[in-house]
């Protein structure tokens, strides 16, 4: 049961923004969207968290739209450091569901 | 913090051979969570465990296939026995979780599984 969905791939370049689009049509009032990244042979990453409103962090910005159904992860400056898979999970917070499941994720790869 | 610490982080073992791969979580974190990853499926939760006790191993795919968590600071996964096809990397994760707030889940380095 898939609840989000991204697209398998993107390019970037080094020093650019890279937007990462994730749908998540069906969400409900008490979950949050999460974003994690997983660096080849490392284990999956946290990188940022939000309900409804934009969040920030030294990491990364998450805009999510005002529907809810679809948000924005940006990297401002991707370095190539930055290669890895991102997984956008939706997750129920105030509620006795903690279960963390991921789905193909987007494999973003950054070009010098 | 040391962070979630996996051992061993290699096991090679020989089809039929009982694994136990082990975890302890992060001090103070009261949810667990086993994962398996392949190429071919992605990342896959396979059972987690909230104040020590299983909550949901529906993704445990076989009977081989066990875990525990006997206090709040270790876990294993066992397969007995394994076979070719349980090969990969097997990760796990703890966070916070409460009836007000889940926290991010933090991973380990994970466990590169092979049997031949």
């Amino acid at each position: 049961d898939a609840k989000t969905t991204q697209p398998p791939s993107m390019d970037c370049a080094e020093g650019r923004a890279a937007n990462l689009p994730c749908n998540h049509s069906t969400i409900s009032g008490n979950e949050y969207v999460y974003w994690y990244r997983q660096i080849h042979s490392q284990g999956p990453q946290y990188i940022i968290h939000g309900l409804k409103n934009n969040e920030t962090n030294e990491m990364a910005s998450l805009i999510i739209t005002e529907d809810r159904k679809s948000s924005t992860l940006i990297l401002p400056h991707a370095t190539l450091r930055d290669t890895a898979v991102y997984y956008c999970i939706v997750r129920a917070v105030r509620s006795n569901d903690y279960k963390l499941s991921f789905g193909a994720g987007t494999t973003v790869t950054v070009r010098a | 913090d040391a962070g979630v610490i996996q051992s061993p982080r290699h096991e090679v073992t020989e089809m039929g051979q009982e694994v136990t791969l082990r975890c302890k979580p992060i001090s103070g974190h009261n949810s667990l969570f086993w994962y398996r990853q392949t190429m071919m499926r992605g990342l896959e939760l396979l059972i987690y465990f909230n104040n020590n006790v299983p909550i949901d191993d529906s993704g445990m795919p076989e009977d081989r296939f066990s875990a525990k968590m006997p206090n709040a600071s270790f876990s294993t996964l066992k397969i007995q026995p394994s076979e070719p096809r349980d090969s990969a990397v097997y990760f796990c994760a703890s966070s916070r979780s409460g009836q007000l707030m889940n926290t991010e889940a933090f991973f380990g380095q994970g466990t590169r599984l092979t049997v031949v």
